[in-house]
């Protein structure tokens, strides 16, 4: 049962413009919810995180908004480098039985080109 | 400060075998998880542990278990393994103290079940 989902498993834009990936939850009780970028044979990197009772964190070129009343959050990357291409998880925990795990979504590939 | 390692890289073992992985946390992180990331599933969670108990537990069958030692350190074994077990292997560390603390991955190891 898939707590976490990312409905785009891919996305491509142009290196300047912005990317959004998005992800939806089903849980209520997730009170955390993290992103992290992963290249191929590297471990997933920690990019952001927000708690739920904030409905924006900025770090730098990247930004993370929870809609909890959608059980939505997105993450923005402004302005997009090609580095920047990478696959992209979006995780959340909280209060529940399992309350350390992080439960993660499938991903989403974003390709950023020149 | 050094980050999460793992050991070994990559393994490859039959089925029927059982297999140790082993995990080294960032120094001062008490939580060790383990998650396990296939094409199909994406990651997983399996256990985690803090002071040497297990805290939390995923859904994974008994062939599946861990322990952790005084020096936070962290093994996973697999017995009798399947062909389904083939996987990346990621331990990821964190302080330990809160819930939704981020956790911090390392490089992964790649068990391949022939």
């Amino acid at each position: 049962d898939q707590q976490v989902k990312q409905n785009s498993p891919s996305l491509s834009v142009q290196e300047g413009r912005i990317s959004i990936l998005n992800c939806d939850y089903t849980n209520s009780m997730f009170d955390y919810f993290l992103w992290y970028k992963k290249y191929p044979a590297e471990g997933p990197t920690f990019l952001i995180s927000i708690s739920s009772i904030k409905d924006k964190n900025e770090d730098g070129r990247f930004t993370v908004f929870l809609n909890k009343s959608a059980k939505h959050l997105s993450l923005h990357i402004v302005p997009s480098q090609p580095g920047d291409s990478a696959v992209y998880f979006c995780a959340a925990s909280g209060s529940s039985n399992s309350g350390y795990a992080l439960n993660f979504g499938k991903g989403t590939s974003l390709l950023v080109t020149p | 400060k050094a980050g999460v390692t793992q050991t070994p890289r990559y393994l490859i073992k039959t089925r029927g075998q059982q297999v140790t992985l082993s995990c080294s946390p960032i120094s001062g992180h008490r939580s060790v998880s383990w998650y396990q990331q296939t094409p199909g599933q994406g990651l997983q969670f399996l256990f985690e542990y803090f002071s040497e108990t297990q805290r939390n537990k995923g859904n994974f069958p008994g062939r599946f278990s861990g322990r952790q030692f005084s020096n936070s350190r962290s093994e996973m074994n697999v017995s009798t393994l399947e062909l389904g077990d083939s996987a990346l292997y990621l331990c990821a560390s964190s302080l330990g103290g809160t819930l939704g603390e981020t956790q911090y991955f390392g490089p992964g190891t790649r068990l391949l079940v022939l």
